[in-house]
Order: C-alpha cells, then structure tokens, then sequence
C-alpha cells in the first residue's frame, strides 16, 4: 500500500539553526501538508499546498516557516531560524483531493532544538 | 477548536468489540465525518469516514445516528495492537485542515 515517507526520522538542530524537513507523499497525490505535535500536546494544523501554493496556513506558521515541493515527488518544511519551542515530532500529510478524500500521514520527524 | 466530544479513556477486552462514541452536535450538512487513530507517536492513522450512512471497511464500521449529532466507531474485534488514541474530526468537504481534539484513548487488556 502506498504510504508517506518522511526524512530523517530524528532530527537534533542547535538553536538558530535552519532546518529542512523533508516528505515524499503518495504519488498520484495532490495536496499536501504540515502538521506538528508537541510531546504530550494535541496534534496541530500548520499548512496546506496545492498547485505549488500555500492554500491554507495556521497561525503557528509564521514567516519562520515556509514550504516547498522543489520537484515533483518531494514535500518540504523549512524552519528558518530554529527555537526551543519548535521542538516537535512534524508530520506531512497528503491526499488525492480534499473533498471527501482522507489525508494519510507519514510517521514524522521528531525535531529536537538544543 | 475540535467539533467534536469524545471519552478521555476507555478500557476494551481482547477479542470484544470496541466501540468509541463521539458527540458533534453541531455539524453541518455539507461536513464528514472523519476517524483517525495515533499508536504512540506515530504518525495518525486513517480508519474511516462518513457523511450520513452507515460505512465499513476491513479496520471497522461507522454509526452516525440518522440527526448525525454523534457517531460511533466499532472496532469488532480488537486487539492488543489496536491500543491507540482514537481522534473522531468533523471536517466540511472544501477544508484543508483536520483539527485533532484531544481523542480516547482505548486501552485493550488481554
């Protein structure tokens, strides 16, 4: 069965560093996204992307953040300049569509800000 | 904020039948909906979803009584394996995002 597939599973960065992660969704799949969840937190919306634009984004998702699909199979998250508190496990989704077509998560990377 | 009510916790026996509640009292015609479950910190997991019928698939079935206020999930068989925390959302077919309440968590004990 097709799955979502994150790059690297674990991901330790010093503060103030950049960082990419990086997802490749189900193939024939159309729309894409971030989501995040801090350790023992609710799992929290950051962004969506369509047609190589963002088509919704969260407040978390400020200008520290961007996204971009360099190629046609992979997904990033950047974090410009890291914090402590963007210590997380992040989690892309993608789906066919989104009407009526569930999103299917791949199984994160934890980002661990030092 | 989630649209939905769910059960903290719950306990299941191996090999019962599981059934998880959810309450969304106020949903639109036009939203679905959508089960997921999360085993440790794995990524959420799809199981199933619906607008207004009843659905099964090979994970499990879905109730949504005929208001469409709550819904039940089964699980008809439940295994250890399917000790997770189960997030019932209520998602309109033009929304991007899933808004993940804080789910129930199913213990299933031998």
């Amino acid at each position: 069965e097709p799955e979502v597939t994150q790059t690297p599973s674990h991901q330790v960065t010093q503060m103030g560093q950049e960082v990419i992660l990086r997802c490749v969704p189900i193939s024939n799949h159309l729309y894409f996204y971030w989501y995040r969840q801090i350790l023992g937190q609710k799992v929290e919306f950051l962004v969506s992307f369509y047609n190589n634009e963002i088509s919704e984004k969260s407040e978390i998702f400020d200008d520290q953040f961007s996204v971009e699909r360099p190629d046609g199979s992979n997904f990033t998250l950047k974090i410009r300049s890291t914090k402590l508190e963007d210590s997380a496990m992040y989690f892309c989704a993608s789906s066919g569509d989104r009407n009526n077509q569930p999103q299917h998560f791949g199984d994160g990377t934890r980002l661990s800000i030092l | 904020d989630a649209k939905t009510t769910q059960p903290t916790s719950m306990d299941c026996a191996e090999g019962r039948a599981a059934n998880l509640p959810c309450n969304h009292s106020t949903i639109s015609g036009n939203e679905y909906v959508y089960w997921y479950r999360q085993i440790h910190s794995q990524g959420p997991q799809y199981i199933i979803h619906g607008l207004k019928n009843n659905e099964t698939n090979e994970m499990a079935s879905l109730i949504i009584t005929e208001d469409r206020k709550s819904s039940t999930l089964i699980l008809p068989h439940a295994t250890l394996r399917d000790t997770a925390v189960y997030y019932c959302i209520v998602r309109d077919n033009a929304g991007n995002m899933l808004t993940f309440g804080g789910g129930t968590r199913l213990m299933v004990k031998p």
